[in-house]
């Protein structure tokens, strides 16, 4: 089974700064396709979760360019540029290149 | 504008088998693989399972021995079985697919039900 661990499990941001989330797999995402499989979730409070990163980094549909993805092979990172209050929640990365798995969460709030 | 709408008994004993149902309107049913996610109260997500259109599933090793995912492509339907349910099966269930992209200029997939609570409680 593929492990995900992320880091850190919560931050606090001041609106306007920057946020980093690692993500790190037990194997290597990357397929025979050339396609690595790694996606990050927000899921705000009390909603079902989002998409708003496939494939390492290519913005889903209406995802702010304030949010990027980077990485490779099994380490990953999430970074929002200007942090904004609609922002909070948990955001999870999940991989799919052997069934699914997500990583444990990183609770995301505004100081 | 594709909607998942998921449905199925919210409250059930122990021993008992767990059965949700998720509808699909608005898209197609074929190209994604319609997954089940758990998560416990106050907890991470849990991938359960998946199908696509035509039948071809997939199980996270831990619950494979009690799940079961169907599909009813006539309906735009997929189907959840977890058998013998425990306390520790106490969880809002989502249905969703698989996976998410965008390709000239649309995006597709990335759709997730509203969640359904199911307590198990003796």
């Amino acid at each position: 089974d593929i492990v995900m661990t992320q880091t850190p499990l919560s931050l606090s941001v001041t609106p306007g700064q920057p946020a980093s989330i690692s993500c790190k797999s037990s194997q290597s995402l990357l397929h025979s396709d050339g396609k690595t499989y790694l996606y990050w979730y927000l899921q705000k409070p009390g909603q079902s979760p989002q998409l708003l990163i496939y494939e390492v980094s290519s913005r889903f549909s209406g995802v702010p360019d304030r949010f990027s993805g980077s990485g490779s092979g099994t380490d990953f990172t999430l970074k929002i540029s200007r942090v904004e209050a609609e922002d909070v929640g948990v955001y999870y990365c999940m991989q799919g290149i052997h069934l699914r798995t997500f990583g444990q969460g990183t609770k995301l709030e505004i100081k | 504008q594709v909607q998942l709408q998921q449905w199925g008994a919210g409250l059930l004993k122990p021993s008992e088998t767990l059965s949700l149902t998720c509808a699909v309107y608005g898209g197609s049913f074929s190209g994604y693989y319609w997954s089940w996610i758990r998560q416990p109260p106050g907890k991470g997500l849990e991938w359960i399972g998946e199908i696509n259109h035509s039948g071809s599933t997939n199980y996270n090793p831990s619950l494979k021995s009690r799940v079961t995912i169907s599909v009813d492509t006539s309906k735009n339907q997929f189907s959840l079985k977890l058998s013998s349910v425990t306390a520790a099966d106490t969880a809002v269930y989502y249905c969703a697919s698989f996976p998410g992209y965008c390709s000239g200029g649309s995006c597709y997939g990335g759709y997730w039900g509203q969640g359904t609570l199911v307590t198990v409680s003796s």
